[in-house]
């Protein structure tokens, strides 16, 4: 059973430009979740998405960020106009239970270490 | 706010003695705890989850104590080995998110 893939493993952008971040999520597994770990700091939950649904975008800025899961296919960070401050790990997880479970266990990606010139 | 706190931040220790990590962390309404290792570069490693209803987990060297009243975990890793240099971060679970420690930075020579 492989586990959760994300891609690209590093991604190099130039500041205005378009950052699309891919999650494959562990077979079985319907929740995805993507965390930011900014340089120097811990890793802070950004959403919390199902198929199709996006149950909890708390922790997304609320400009230039936007997340899917769709039906068929990887679930997508997206990040447009990317700036400087942008510039971190950004890690997915996934689940085979909802979220809200003390039986909830995640299971990460190797991340994507995005890098805004 | 879940506040998350790991002492200390960074530990190095000989090879063969035995690792206590702390976690606390100041809101008990949680759903459970993880303990994580991350690899410089590398993504995060599940190693031990405790539900909110237990007190302790155990894995091969690795045991996990959870005092949910008090708000604090612990991680004992027996028997170091330079394998088990990594960041170990703690993590609880509540609302669908998990709120993640700074972690500690655990180097053990041989």
């Amino acid at each position: 059973n492989a586990g959760v893939m994300q891609n690209p493993r590093h991604l190099v952008r130039r500041r205005g430009q378009e950052a699309r971040l891919r999650c494959s999520p562990m077979k079985g597994h319907s929740h995805v979740y993507w965390y930011r770990q900014l340089p120097e700091e811990g890793l802070k939950f950004m959403v919390y998405l199902q198929k199709e649904n996006i149950i909890d975008e708390s922790g997304m800025p609320k400009e230039r960020f936007s997340a899917e899961f769709p039906k068929e296919g990887p679930s997508i960070l997206r990040i447009q106009q990317v700036v400087r401050g942008d510039s971190a790990a950004y890690f997915c997880a996934s689940s085979p239970i909802e979220g809200g479970s003390s039986y909830n266990e995640q299971f990460f990606g190797p991340g994507t270490r995005l890098t805004v010139l | 706010k879940q506040e998350v706190t790991q002492i200390p931040a960074a530990l190095s220790v000989p090879e063969g003695e035995n690792l206590v990590l702390n976690c606390s962390f100041t809101d008990s309404a949680i759903y459970n705890l993880q303990w994580f290792r991350q690899d410089p570069g590398k993504g995060l490693t599940s190693l031990l989850l405790i539900q909110s209803s237990q007190r302790e987990q155990t894995s091969g060297r690795l045991n996990a104590s959870l005092d949910k009243s008090s708000g604090r975990s612990t991680l004992y890793i027996a028997a170091s080995q330079p394998g088990d240099s990594a960041t170990y971060l703690c993590a609880v679970l509540r609302d669908y998110k998990l709120s993640f420690g700074a972690g500690t930075t655990v180097t053990v020579r041989a």
